[in-house]
């Protein structure tokens, strides 16, 4: 069965400094990765998906299938990044099934 | 495009009732996916629904069935209701062709179970 593990469930840094959560997970096929991002008050939305392999309000993630790994980097953090940030795992195929880690709430310090 | 709609927001029910919540997914869109949210076990899948047919189902107990009509719009049931399923239940859609899986969300049904 596919896991997702964030291993921090609260991550605090300063505005201007770098920021990386941690998203390991275990999966068998080819998954897709994401991130999800839900600051306060709105929706969930999707910030990051593994296979564009873009850059989203200066935030990059790249999968490491060896480390089996999708870690979330941004070198400079905001004030505005700010929220809950959620890495997910979908199967692959036709499946719309997402398998969720537990959640990062990122605090930026001005 | 409107978002993904969801009714009602809020709900309150007591222990033993059932309770049916709505999705309306982006137009277009015809996978419909719903998710449970929870401080204890977090965001969980419980089933989704494309062309009318379950095509995915999570770890639930057979309390929690849905369904989709041929406008895609879906609802979902909980029969005999108890505490723990007070959650906040998320639908999610996605357009169906190609590779993209991305889901857009709802706002969610905050249910609670008295």
């Amino acid at each position: 069965a596919q896991r997702v593990t964030q291993p921090e469930k609260l991550l605090s840094v300063f505005k201007g400094a770098p920021v990386e959560l941690k998203c390991n997970y275990s999966y068998s096929g080819s998954p897709e990765l994401f991130w999800y991002v839900q600051y306060s008050r709105q929706r969930l939305q999707l910030l990051l998906r593994h296979i564009s392999r873009e850059s989203i309000k200066g935030f990059t993630a790249d999968l490491n299938k060896g480390e089996t790994s999708f870690h979330l980097k941004k070198p400079f953090a905001q004030e505005e990044d700010s929220a809950m940030y959620y890495c997910a795992l979908n199967q692959g195929g036709s499946a719309r099934q997402l398998t969720f880690g537990s959640g990062t709430q990122l605090t930026v310090l001005p | 495009k409107a978002g993904v709609t969801q009714t009602p927001r809020y709900l309150i029910k007591t222990r033993g009732q059932q309770v049916t919540l709505s999705c309306s997914p982006i137009s277009g869109h015809r996978s419909v996916s719903w998710y449970q949210q929870t401080p204890g076990q977090g965001l969980q899948f419980l089933f989704e629904y494309f062309s009318e047919t379950q095509r995915n189902k999570g770890n639930f107990p057979g309390r929690f069935s849905g369904r989709q009509f041929s406008n895609s719009r879906s609802e979902m049931n909980v029969s005999t209701l108890e505490l723990g399923d007070s959650a906040l239940y998320l639908c999610a859609s996605s357009f169906s062709g190609g590779r993209s899986y991305e889901q857009y969300f709802g706002p969610g049904t905050r249910l609670t179970v008295t």
